[in-house]
């Protein structure tokens, strides 16, 4: 079973810059998470998607930040304009039931 | 709320040493606990999960964490040690299909 996939690895961008990450989740997965993990922290959920609705975004920077799943399947998160704090690895994980599966995440980095 | 407390920031063990990695959750609510592991540069990968049943639970390679109810820990310990076991380790909680609550991890450093 492939396990859930996310592009670029790596991005390098300066401040007010946008990016935009993607995000493929496991087959058959209806719940896929957005998670930010600053250097020295856990991962802190940003978004929740339920098929192609928002179950939880209150922790998303809104003024900042956007993420779509348009199909319910696939999903791209999106910053614009990026800041310098918004350094960090964006996890993308996908669940069918009570555990949630990571994938390798994009590690961005802002100059 | 639910909030996830990982008290050492890092763990320093030898080789072939036993090692617990404590961690302490505070929830309203029945729980489901968790221990994700990250290796350098790579996403979280789950290690061991504790949702109902047992208290012990273990992963295929040598980790059990225990739930404990009455003091509200799932502390992961493993008898003995490996290099390869260096990672840092992530305990979380989530109450049925709610987001997962994560500590602030702990590096486990595994030296010869």
């Amino acid at each position: 079973e492939a396990g859930v996939a996310q592009s670029p690895r790596y991005k390098i961008i300066e401040k007010r810059q946008s990016v935009a990450f993607w995000c493929n989740p496991i087959s058959g997965h209806a719940t896929l998470y957005w998670y930010q993990q600053i250097l020295g922290q856990g991962p802190k959920l940003l978004i929740q998607f339920q098929n192609n609705g928002v179950v939880d975004d209150s922790q998303l920077p809104k003024d900042r930040f956007s993420a779509e799943r348009l199909k319910g399947v696939d999903s791209t998160l999106k910053i614009q304009p990026a800041k310098l704090e918004d350094s960090a690895v964006y996890l993308c994980a996908s669940s069918s039931q009570e555990t949630q599966y990571f994938g390798p995440g994009t590690r961005l980095l802002v100059l | 709320a639910q909030s996830v407390t990982q008290l050492d920031s890092q763990v320093p063990v030898f080789e072939e040493a036993p090692v617990e990695l404590r961690c302490n959750y505070s929830s309203s609510v029945s729980v489901y606990l968790f221990w994700y592991v990250q290796y350098p540069n790579q996403g979280l990968q789950l290690l061991l999960k504790y949702l109902s049943g047992s208290t012990l639970v273990e992963s295929i390679n040598g980790f059990e964490a225990e739930f404990n109810k009455s003091q509200t820990s799932f502390h992961l310990r493993k008898p003995s040690v490996h290099i390869s076991d260096t990672a840092e380790y992530f305990c979380a909680v989530s109450s049925g299909y709610s987001t997962l609550t994560f500590g602030k991890g702990t590096m486990l450093l595994v030296s010869p």
